[in-house]
């Protein structure tokens, strides 16, 4: 079964201290890894897809990074509204698996 | 361009009864996903419909169903609610099956009591 792990749980950052989120996984078949940002009462937005290893994208602050078992985002220079949890997702045979997410909370 | 409907936004229901959720995707979209969402599970894949047929399901009792009009529109029920039933239910829509870029809903929350 696909598996996704997220680390850490959560993450408490000073406004404009640089931080990284991990994400782990095992899926038969990887067909996309996606980044998504969930705010408090929302649903998921899409962040990022990274198809294969080396491959990086970029927004605003935010950087995604894809190795063959691990990604990465990294948050260059915070700020408050950057607060949320992120999730991490892999897309395998037949569905999209999600990882528990990270909360991040960002303070001025 | 409207974003991904859900209805009700919240709802309180007791052991046993029945439940309906409503979702309406982004004009266009085609493939319809549902999730439930809990602090201790987190996103589980429920089921996804495309072209009004379920093409995959995730690992949840038989009293989660779901169907999709030809409109796009979806709607999952939940029958014989049980406490653990309590979630964030999550709809996502997207252009094409098996995508990995979702646009979701806002969710149902449902308290079973």
């Amino acid at each position: 079964e696909d598996q996704v792990t997220q680390s850490p749980e959560a993450l408490r950052l000073q406004e404009g201290e640089s931080s990284s989120l991990n994400c782990s996984y095992t899926v038969s078949g990887l067909r996309g890894l996606f980044w998504y940002r969930q705010d408090p009462g929302k649903g998921p937005e899409f962040l990022f897809t990274l198809y294969s290893a080396g491959e990086e994208k970029e927004k605003e602050r935010l950087k995604a990074t894809l190795t063959k078992k691990e990604s990465f985002l990294h948050i260059t220079a915070p700020k408050p509204e950057d607060s949320a949890t992120y999730l991490c997702a892999v897309r395998g045979d037949y569905k999209l698996s999600f990882g528990a997410g990270t909360t991040v909370t960002v303070r001025a | 361009k409207a974003g991904v409907t859900q209805t009700p936004r919240y709802l309180i229901k007791t052991r046993g009864q029945q439940v309906t959720l409503s979702c309406s995707p982004i004009s266009g979209h085609r493939s319809v996903s549902w999730y439930q969402q809990t602090p201790g599970q987190g996103l589980q894949f429920l089921f996804e419909y495309f072209s009004e047929t379920q093409r995959n399901k995730g690992n949840f009792p038989g009293r989660f169903s779901g169907r999709q009009f030809s409109n796009s529109r979806s709607e999952m029920n939940v029958s014989t609610l049980e406490l653990g039933d309590s979630a964030l239910y999550l709809c996502a829509s997207s252009p094409g099956l098996r995508a990995g870029e979702l646009f979701f809903g806002e969710g149902s929350r449902l308290t079973v009591l």
